[in-house]
């Protein structure tokens, strides 16, 4: 069986701050985790994604995240925060060819 | 390609009636999937099909049916719509490579209001 737990449900950051979204997963194989946003009233938007390659992924607009096997986490993170990354961020996990198993999502407010 | 199409995108049902929300896809993709989406829960799977003729239940399959009698269709039905089915509904279309995992497509969503 497969989880994710995504550690807050609402962070809040001023403009040009950083960005950490965290995320944290369970799976009885070796996983792919993915990270989504959905702007308000939008579809869902692939940011990046972990296959077992480099630990360490870059997405689009200036996102990264870090697969840590012993913490099973994958932190999204950003050095700087802009008004336009204000959306609902989902953490997902798959393994092998079964289905995508979501978190619950974290709003991320960006304050002028 | 057109990718992942959904109809309706908006809908409005009372409560007992029944509807087809479409899905299709021309990518020629194994596997489609059909979630929903609720405030604070994230997105849920509802069913989901890894090729022509095999469904199989999600997370909350109940309340909804699904087929897919071919690769590019996978239709899902509410037989007795209820207010708790009220929700933004999402398709996606996949197919796995051992390299690169699942490769994922979602459609733009339709938005369901039962009263």
């Amino acid at each position: 069986a497969q989880s994710v737990t995504q550690l807050d449900s609402h962070v809040s950051v001023s403009e040009g701050t950083p960005v950490l979204l965290r995320c944290n997963y369970s799976s009885s194989y070796s996983p792919s985790l993915f990270w989504y946003v959905q702007h308000p009233n939008k579809g869902l938007q692939l940011l990046l994604k972990y296959t077992s390659a480099a630990t360490l992924v870059k997405g689009i607009n200036g996102f990264e995240a870090e697969f840590k096997k012993s913490e099973t986490s994958f932190h999204l993170t950003k050095p700087s925060a802009h008004m336009s990354d204000a959306a609902e961020y989902f953490c997902v996990v798959s393994s092998g060819n079964t289905p995508l198993v979501f978190g619950k999502g974290t709003r991320l407010s960006v304050i002028a | 390609n057109a990718g992942v199409t959904q109809t309706p995108k908006f809908q409005v049902l009372k409560t007992g009636q029944s509807m087809t929300l479409q899905c299709a896809q021309d990518m020629n993709h194994e596997y489609m999937s059909w979630y929903r989406q609720d405030p604070g829960m994230g997105l849920r799977l509802i069913h989901y099909s890894v090729g022509a003729g095999i469904t199989d239940q999600g997370e909350v399959p109940n309340g909804y049916n699904v087929s897919r009698s071919t690769t590019e269709d996978f239709p899902l039905r509410l037989l007795s719509a209820a207010p708790s089915q009220t929700s933004v509904y999402f398709c996606a279309s996949s197919y796995f490579k051992w390299d690169r995992g699942l490769e994922q497509y979602f459609g733009p969503g339709t938005r369901l209001t039962v009263t």
